[in-house]
């Protein structure tokens, strides 16, 4: 079985550029999370997805970062304009278990550092 | 909310030494709770969980974990460490009366010496 694939591994940019990541969670799995792990932290929920419809995203800077997972399968978090506290490293996981009750299964994560 | 605290943020053993990492979360109901494990290089993998049931839960590679409600508590054990349990290990609680949000501990980086 194909695990959470995300992209780009690694990206490096200066502050107020933009960036985008890229998930793809493991077929058929309709939960979707981001989380942020800055250095020396656990994982920070940003964002939760149930097939192509937001469940929480209260922790999410909305007026930088926005989230979207159309047709329910892949998924892309972008940040425009990117701060120096946005380096970090951005996790994607999915569950098949639905809202709940569900192991999460996480990608290897996106490395960003803002200069 | 819910929040958890993990108070060994550094330790580092010797082989065959036995662990345990404490983890205390904060909730006012039923909780789901997790120990994820991430070794060097690689990414974050479920190590045990615990919904209901018998409160002992035993994991892979020999870990276990402890729930004990009226502590608030779900602290990750084994017997005798290994060279290759060198890794960060994470914490997590998820509330059940709302959305299930997973929440995550800060971690515990446990070096082994061989």
């Amino acid at each position: 079985e194909a695990g959470v694939a995300q992209s780009p591994r690694y990206k490096i940019i200066e502050k107020r550029q933009s960036v985008a990541f890229w998930c793809n969670p493991i077929s058929g799995h309709a939960t979707l999370y981001w989380y942020q792990q800055i250095l020396g932290q656990g994982p920070k929920l940003l964002i939760q997805f149930q097939n192509n419809g937001v469940v929480d995203d209260s922790q999410l800077p909305k007026d930088r970062f926005s989230a979207e997972r159309l047709k329910g399968v892949d998924s892309t978090l972008k940040i425009q304009p990117a701060k120096l506290e946005d380096s970090a490293v951005y996790l994607c996981a999915s569950t098949s278990k639905g809202v709940g009750r569900g192991e999460l299964f996480f990608g290897e994560g996106s490395r960003l550092t803002v200069l | 909310a819910q929040s958890v605290s993990q108070h060994n943020h550094h330790v580092i053993l010797s082989e065959a030494a036995s662990l345990e990492l404490g983890c205390n979360y904060s909730y006012g109901g039923t909780v789901n709770l997790f120990w994820y494990v991430q070794y060097p290089g690689q990414h974050l993998q479920l190590l045990l969980k615990y919904f209901s049931g018998d409160p002992l839960v035993k994991g892979i590679k020999g870990f276990e974990a402890e729930f004990i409600k009226s502590k608030f508590s779900f602290n990750l054990r084994k017997p005798s460490v290994q060279w290759s349990d060198t890794a960060e290990y994470f914490c997590a609680v998820e509330g059940t009366g709302g959305s299930y949000i997973p929440t995550f501990g800060r971690g515990t980086s446990l070096i082994v010496h061989p």
